[in-house]
């Protein structure tokens, strides 16, 4: 089945402990994106991947990272949380970047403390 | 920059009412627009797409013309159901060339009551 999974699906953490949540899609997509979900903001981008050690920061990316190792992989990766990065967080995954569709992981719910 | 404007709601509706939910966009080129749902903790699903002016695109009862003149998405089914309840995002895809995949609207979240 195609899809894209995510990992761990909820995450209690507090500041400052190092955190990574990692993405997975088996569909050969070039383009991987990590988005944060808040109410009243909708869904905005933390990172992008047009393809393997290619990313490139979206519209909020302070305080996360990413890597691209892989074709299939895509984690993210909070050095030092902080409580403002509690929000709800989508990987998604697409042939490219243009024009395509993208599919969507399940969501990690992270809780910051 | 790319913007996409959509009414966010609450939107109640009775059972086999008649949905619309507004969706206009601001681009510099020519996106492909997309509307996504997503149910009650779930991640976001593809409802339909259009990729070009005048196309519409449809599935499940739902339906959206691609509106050039007016830059307009609207969502459109005739009779909803207590299953359509869920948050819809309007969305588009680079339109000024840029790699920055998709830029959404803040969702509307659709109540359908029996």
């Amino acid at each position: 089945e195609a899809q894209v999974t995510q990992n761990p699906r909820y995450l209690i953490t507090v500041t400052g402990k190092k955190l990574t949540v990692t993405c997975s899609q088996n569909m050969n997509h070039e383009y991987m994106s990590w988005y944060r979900q808040d109410p009243g903001l909708g869904l905005r981008q933390i990172y992008y991947s047009m393809n393997v050690e290619v990313t490139d920061k979206g519209d909020v990316p302070e305080g996360y990272k990413v890597s691209r190792k892989e074709k299939r992989n895509f984690p993210l990766i909070l050095e030092s949380p902080s409580p403002n990065q509690t929000s709800l967080y989508f990987c998604a995954s697409s042939w490219s970047h243009r024009h395509h569709e993208q599919y969507f992981g399940p969501g990690t719910r992270l809780t910051v403390t | 920059g790319d913007s996409v404007t959509q009414m966010e709601g609450p939107v109640t509706l009775s059972e086999e009412a008649f949905l619309t939910i507004n969706c206009t966009y601001t681009a510099t080129g020519y996106p492909s627009l997309f509307w996504y749902v997503q149910y009650p903790g779930e991640g976001l699903q593809l409802l339909l797409k259009a990729t070009k002016a005048d196309d519409k695109g449809s599935n499940k009862g739902f339906e959206a013309t691609y509106r050039k003149e007016t830059t307009s998405f609207h969502l459109e089914k005739g009779s909803v159901q207590v299953s359509d309840s869920a948050v819809y995002f309007c969305a588009l895809s680079d339109a000024g060339g840029g790699a920055d995949g998709l830029t959404f609207g803040k969702g509307t979240h659709l109540i359908i009551q029996p």
